[in-house]
This record gives C-alpha cells, sequence and structure tokens, in this order.
C-alpha cells in the first residue's frame, strides 16, 4: 500500500457512541494531522503531532481526542458528539524538517464521512 | 483576524481556455503558500509551492504567482480540459509557523 489511508471510510454512530478513526501512511513522513471539512467551509486543522510534539486547535472541543502511537499511526477517538459534527474527518503527512509545516507538501487520506444521529 | 479569501463561486469556463483562479489574504506574512486540488469525495492533492521570494512557480500547465505586496496568489491552468474540473485550495502557514490554514477553494468546472 502506498500513501495515506483512513478507515473506516464511512461512519454512523450515535450521539452516546464511542468510535475512533484511524489513519495510516506509507510514506515515511514524520508529523501527521487531523482536519475537520464541513459543507462550504474551510478545511479546519484540528491537531498535529510533529517530531513528536503535539499542536491542537484550542477550537477543537474535547470530545476529540487524538492518539499518536508512532509515526506511521494516527487514531482520533470520538466520543459523546453533536450533529454538528457530522463532517469529512481528512488526516494528512508531511515530512517536517523543522522548519515550519508551509514548507513541505501534505498528503492527504480520502477521509471518513462521519454522521452523527 | 487572519484570512484567507477564494472565489466561493464557481468558475465555469470553456475547454481550451486558460482559468485564473485567485487567493487574497490579510494578516498574513507567509513565507510560503501551497495550492491542492480536491476531487468530490477525496483529499486534497498537493499542486505546487510558491515561496515569498519568487514571483511565479510553473508545472506542466500549471502557473502560480505570488504578490506579497498585493496579498494575493493567482493560480493558472493553461489549455484547460475537463478533467481539470475540480476544486482547487490555497493554504498558507500561520504567523506562528505552526498551522497550515486553508481557504474554502474555488469549484473549476471546465466544459468540453
Amino acid at each position: 500500500e502506498t500513501g495515506v489511508t483512513q478507515t473506516p471510510r464511512h461512519l454512523v454512530m450515535g450521539m452516546t457512541n464511542k468510535k475512533s478513526l484511524k489513519c495510516e501512511q506509507h510514506l515515511g513522513h514524520n508529523a501527521m494531522y487531523w482536519y475537520k471539512q464541513s459543507a462550504k467551509k474551510p478545511l479546519e486543522l484540528m491537531f498535529v503531532y510533529s517530531l513528536e510534539e503535539r499542536v491542537e486547535n484550542n477550537s477543537v472541543p474535547s470530545r476529540f481526542s487524538p492518539e499518536c502511537p508512532n509515526s506511521s499511526h494516527l487514531f482520533l477517538h470520538l466520543h459523546t458528539l453533536q450533529p454538528e459534527d457530522s463532517a469529512l474527518y481528512l488526516c494528512a503527512s508531511s515530512q517536517d524538517h523543522g522548519m515550519g509545516q508551509g514548507l513541505q507538501p501534505q498528503h492527504f487520506g480520502d477521509g471518513t464521512r462521519l454522521s452523527i444521529l | 483576524s487572519q484570512k484567507i479569501e477564494q472565489n466561493s463561486e464557481a468558475l465555469n469556463i470553456q475547454e481550451g481556455k486558460t482559468a485564473t483562479l485567485t487567493c487574497n489574504y490579510t494578516n498574513y506574512s507567509p513565507a510560503y503558500l501551497q495550492w491542492y486540488r480536491q476531487d468530490p469525495g477525496r483529499g486534497p492533492v498537493f499542486l505546487l509551492l510558491i515561496r515569498e521570494n519568487e514571483k511565479e512557480k510553473r508545472k506542466e500547465r500549471l502557473k502560480v504567482t505570488f504578490d506579497t505586496t498585493l496579498k494575493q496568489s493567482l493560480f493558472h491552468i493553461t489549455a484547460s480540459q475537463p478533467a481539470d474540473s475540480a476544486t482547487y485550495l490555497c493554504a498558507l502557514v500561520n504567523n506562528a509557523g505552526n498551522m497550515l490554514t486553508f481557504g474554502g477553494g474555488t469549484r473549476l468546472m471546465v466544459k468540453p
């Protein structure tokens, strides 16, 4: 397999459920990201794991919890979500040389389409 | 506040013409700017990166310009084809240098 793989591709869950999204990258990158893409809104960065540090967007609610066990795998744990959390969740990876995010292209998976009932 | 603006209305052009998409930004001082393509149901795909000291960058039929005085980047596709139909996103690093921020994208429709 090559690139960035996300599973599942589609997920429907109730507000009281707990689920996890998975991302795996086969590019040898050292940085991974979670983005949220809602209809008619720009991509919103949620979390970054880069060079063993975690950076998060302070506006992300605590019902989203990331986990990065190694440089190839990234999870997004979900619990007690709200209907407005329905969106496409995208994972990306890049090679961070310690000079910030803007210099390297990000490679995206095809996302998990999440629907909250 | 920091803003990235792309035309939210779809751009419709005829096959063979040049498509020009605009990315304007305010309250950013980006050292780099990136352009991505996104097809329906897929993740964005990186196209080009341009640095602040580069006025223009080309890749095959694609050309990007970066004017830090106007705070604007233009993305051109020459000899456009129906297969170029997609949403195109620009992205900048925030002033803290730790987050890549995307514009809302412009949908391009190339008609045969």
